[in-house]
């Protein structure tokens, strides 16, 4: 058990539709990063918070944001959803550039 | 940004077998973790190695930092080794961690 976890666990939703996804962090961490994973493919970054402000973006478009909350934990929303944001989605939770600790993810299925 | 290369991509064994799984990275990094993931998807930390050698029970791993590789040994396998395992590395100042295709781990008993 790393502490990070994440919900919902899985999700359905059809195009076009807005979904959000949310993260608490392991105590004591202050960074929290998210990761799309492709079936069959390693992680890609998507941004990472640092005391509330995204700290580097990884190549996705804006209608993937985020927030941070005081209490360290994340939320990734996804606008406009396209049959390619089916992924799981994890979220890492760290104390600065440290090392990471990701949560059990979250099964995102567009139809 | 760095590539990651992950050797080799498949890797099929029966029990009590031992195992050498390589990544070798473009650029230089200065945080490189190994993990384990689970069929349910959880991402399990097994090492953070930027150099040097690590040794955790029947796991252990070697990042040789000036050649830009790594590996992770797995002796004596188990069938509950199975699942996919990563490499990931990050650039001194950069934010993310760049992972690898993986390699699938198959345990036969």
């Amino acid at each position: 058990e790393t502490g990070v976890t994440q919900s919902p666990t899985h999700l359905i939703k059809t195009r076009g539709q807005q979904v959000t996804l949310r993260c608490s962090s392991q105590s004591g961490h202050n960074t929290v990063s998210w990761y799309q994973q492709a079936l069959g493919q390693g992680p890609q970054f998507i941004f990472q918070y640092y005391r509330e402000e995204e700290n580097g973006r990884g190549n996705f478009p804006p209608r993937f944001s985020g927030l941070q909350f005081p209490n360290y934990s994340s939320e990734l929303n996804v606008n406009a959803l396209e049959l390619d944001d089916s992924a799981l989605y994890l979220c890492a939770s760290s104390k600065g550039s440290e090392t990471q600790y990701f949560g059990p993810g979250t099964r995102l299925l567009v139809l | 940004g760095i590539q990651v290369e992950q050797s080799p991509p498949d890797l099929i064994l029966q029990e009590g077998a031992n195992s050498t799984l390589r990544c070798n990275f473009s650029d230089s990094v200065n945080n490189l973790q190994w993990f384990h993931q689970n069929p349910w998807g959880q991402l399990i930390n097994l090492f953070y190695i930027p150099s040097g050698t690590k040794q955790n029970g029947r796991l252990s791993a070697t990042t040789v930092a000036t050649e830009r590789y790594s590996l992770l040994y797995i002796s004596s396998s188990q069938t509950t080794d199975s699942g996919v395992y990563f490499c990931a590395g990050r650039l001194q100042g950069a934010q993310k961690l760049v992972f690898g295709q993986g390699t699938r781990l198959t345990i036969n008993p």
